[in-house]
């Protein structure tokens, strides 16, 4: 079973809607959650990063962590096509090191 | 905005062939990283690194890479002999604080290819 685990895509969405993506862990171990979006052959850009279970909310970006069930959710209102990008779900222990996800690739269309 | 800028962004070697990438970590930061995403595939760790030595190495990290701040500013990969399956985008990255180790600023990577 891989450590973190992301809903795969490709995600096709009109332009204004609710994007949802999802990610689960089975490493108890993980403390923080964070989420990248990442561009065509361009470095992971942190977008969020959350450390409790619960709501965290940045302009159009929702991130929740539920630590009980080991899943986390990036929510996306008003999805522009700007947002069009490979979002990345990553989760740290203490140690520092990030675990990634497979990332999930969104288009959304004008 | 403070960046970590990485050199060169694409780099063609022969296999066996010793490379050395290049990364420029953010000024006040105190943690750095190496990851690497094979095409198609995850972002993996490699390495991280803090007051001059290997914090914590992946599974990948083997005998054949090594790391180095040689000067206060720079820190390097070294791949000994690469190998066709090293062709990947290799990202640096660095943070002020482990154990807010969510922080942590990516470059925009060095495309390796070996032929």
């Amino acid at each position: 079973q891989k450590e973190v685990e992301q809903d795969p895509g490709p995600l096709s969405v009109p332009e204004g809607a609710i994007v949802s993506l999802n990610c689960t862990y089975s490493n108890s171990a993980f403390q923080y959650f964070m989420w990248y979006r990442q561009y065509s052959r361009k470095g992971p850009e942190l977008l969020m990063y959350t450390y409790s279970s619960g709501n965290k909310e940045d302009g159009r970006f929702t991130a929740q962590v539920d630590k009980s069930s080991k899943y986390i959710s990036l929510f996306i209102r008003d999805s522009q096509p700007s947002d069009s990008a490979t979002y990345l779900c990553a989760m740290n222990t203490n140690a520092g090191k990030s675990t990634f996800g497979d990332g999930t690739t969104l288009t959304v269309k004008p | 905005e403070p960046e970590v800028t990485q050199t060169p962004s694409h780099q063609v070697t022969q296999m066996g062939q010793e490379v050395i990438l290049r990364c420029v970590p953010i000024s006040n930061h105190l943690y750095f990283y190496w990851y690497r995403q094979i095409l198609g595939q995850k972002v993996e760790f490699l390495v991280s690194f803090y007051n001059n030595e290997i914090s914590e190495k992946s599974e990948i990290f083997d005998d054949q890479f090594s790391v180095e701040r040689p000067d206060g500013s720079n820190f390097t990969l070294k791949i000994r002999s690469t190998k066709l399956e090293d062709s990947a985008m290799y990202f640096c990255a660095s943070s002020y604080d482990k154990t807010l180790g969510t922080e942590a600023f990516f470059g925009q990577g060095t495309r390796l290819t070996v032929v």
